[in-house]
């Protein structure tokens, strides 16, 4: 079965500092990779997702993720952060032979430093 | 307005007592998720309905049954609420394909007592 570790529960950085979250994926096939924020009280908003082509994907709000294979990870990173980055994030990954289905990882809560 | 929204977005209530949360979505889509969100956990599915009439188990169906009255209405049900179904519940929609995104609501956090 599939599964996603996200290893950091909680990180804090400073505003203006740079940003890498790890995922770590077990799948028997490509995955199809996904990293979600929710920022407090709000629900879910896909960051990025990954399915084929270019390792390197870009995403909304200055967010970029690198799939790499060989070390089964797919870290999303921000080269500068913002106060309001300030919330959860999540990897997940899809499952292949039922639908669009997500496995989600535990979350890592990301605070920000004034 | 938003596109998926659900209701109530809080509740709390005793064990034993019968809860139903609903979702509804505009965006026209037919493939809809619920899903519970434990501390360190992440989220987790409970049930997913890929059109009115397919409505499938997820990973931790048990204590709860929805229902698909429409393509836009999804509803969870908890027949007997347990403490340890208190969690935050979300309903979340998405088109056909592999790779196309779920729209996710805003949640309803529930709590048993």
């Amino acid at each position: 079965a599939q599964s996603v570790t996200q290893p950091d529960i909680h990180i804090t950085v400073s505003e203006g500092a740079s940003l890498e979250l790890r995922c770590n994926y077990s799948y028997g096939a490509t995955p199809y990779l996904f990293w979600y924020v929710q920022s407090p009280g709000q629900g879910l908003q896909l960051l990025l997702k990954y399915f084929s082509g270019d390792t390197l994907v870009q995403g909304i709000k200055g967010f970029e993720a690198e799939f790499k294979r060989s070390q089964s990870s797919f870290n999303l990173r921000k080269p500068s952060v913002h106060w309001s980055d300030a919330a959860e994030y999540f990897c997940a990954v899809g499952v292949y032979n039922a639908g669009n289905m997500l496995t989600f990882g535990g979350g890592t809560r990301l605070m920000v430093k004034p | 307005d938003a596109d998926v929204t659900q209701t109530p977005r809080n509740r709390i209530t005793k064990t034993g007592k019968r809860i139903m949360l609903e979702c509804s979505q505009t965006k026209g889509h037919d493939r809809m998720y619920w899903y519970r969100q434990d501390p360190g956990l992440g989220l987790r599915l409970i049930y997913y309905s890929f059109d009115v009439k397919d409505i499938n188990k997820g990973e931790i169906s048990d204590g709860y049954s929805v229902s698909r009255q429409a393509q836009a209405k999804f509803s969870l049900s908890l027949e007997s609420a347990i403490p340890n179904q208190t969690a935050l519940y979300f309903c979340a929609t998405s088109r056909a394909g592999m790779t196309d995104t779920q729209y996710f609501g805003p949640g309803t956090r529930l709590t048993v007592l």
